[in-house]
């Protein structure tokens, strides 16, 4: 199975400044079919299902503000929130789906400081 | 609508049964890979099983296998998720999602409670 390590497990950010949340694999994540790291970014607020924000380690989905951006290749990814809002307090999980079992990594909570 | 509903969830004893349902609209269900996800009450996400666009190819995490089945009828848009010899362990909102590549539709999730 491959294991996604997130970190740190949170962190308090100022509205305006830029939260940084790190997920490491436990293997290369790196589709070769397509050359695209098969890497997820997802958003949880409390009592909703997750929201997709980021694709491929760096695409982000439709309607997704560009405060929210994926950079990353390899086994190492960091998913970065710029100018922080209020409403980006929430629960953060990087996912792989390059190899059953899928697996997510523990979740990053980010507050505002 | 886009959407996924799922329903059946409740309070079920040590041991018991219950059998998860995911209804899909607004989408061609039957073009599309579907997946269960649970989330333990304060935890994180925990990928459980998938089933293929036609339903001939099955998966499932090591923790259910064997008394968890996963099917899907494309006629009634709708995927399931037979869980069998459940424990406390299981306790969890259960997800239904879509994929292509990443998951990019999620249900709102039921409660599954499994106590005494």
């Amino acid at each position: 199975d491959i294991v996604m390590t997130q970190s740190p497990d949170s962190l308090a950010v100022s509205l305006g400044e830029r939260a940084t949340i790190s997920c490491k694999s436990s293997q290369s994540v790196l589709y070769s079919s397509s050359n695209k790291h098969n890497l997820a970014w997802y958003q949880q607020k409390p009592g909703q299902p997750p929201k997709l924000l980021i694709y491929w380690a760096s695409s982000r989905e439709s309607g997704v503000p560009d405060r929210f951006s994926g950079s990353g290749s390899g086994t190492d990814f960091t998913l970065t929130i710029s100018n922080l809002q209020a409403e980006d307090v929430a629960v953060y999980y990087c996912q792989q789906y390059c190899n059953i079992p899928l697996t997510f990594g523990g979740g990053t909570k980010v507050e505002i400081k | 609508e886009v959407q996924l509903v799922e329903s059946g969830g409740g309070l079920v004893q040590p041991g018991g049964s219950l059998r998860l349902s995911c209804a899909a609209s607004g989408f061609t269900f039957s073009n599309h890979w579907m997946h269960w996800v649970r989330q333990p009450p304060g935890k994180g996400l925990m990928w459980i099983s998938r089933m293929s666009s036609d339903g001939g190819s099955t998966a499932y995490a090591d923790s259910v296998k064997g008394r968890f089945t996963i099917s899907r009828d494309n006629a009634k848009n709708t995927l399931y998720l037979q869980m069998d010899s459940l424990t406390p362990e299981d306790t969890a909102v259960y997800y239904c999602g879509r994929t292509q590549g990443p998951f990019n539709l999620w249900g709102q999730g039921t409660l599954v409670t499994v106590s005494s």
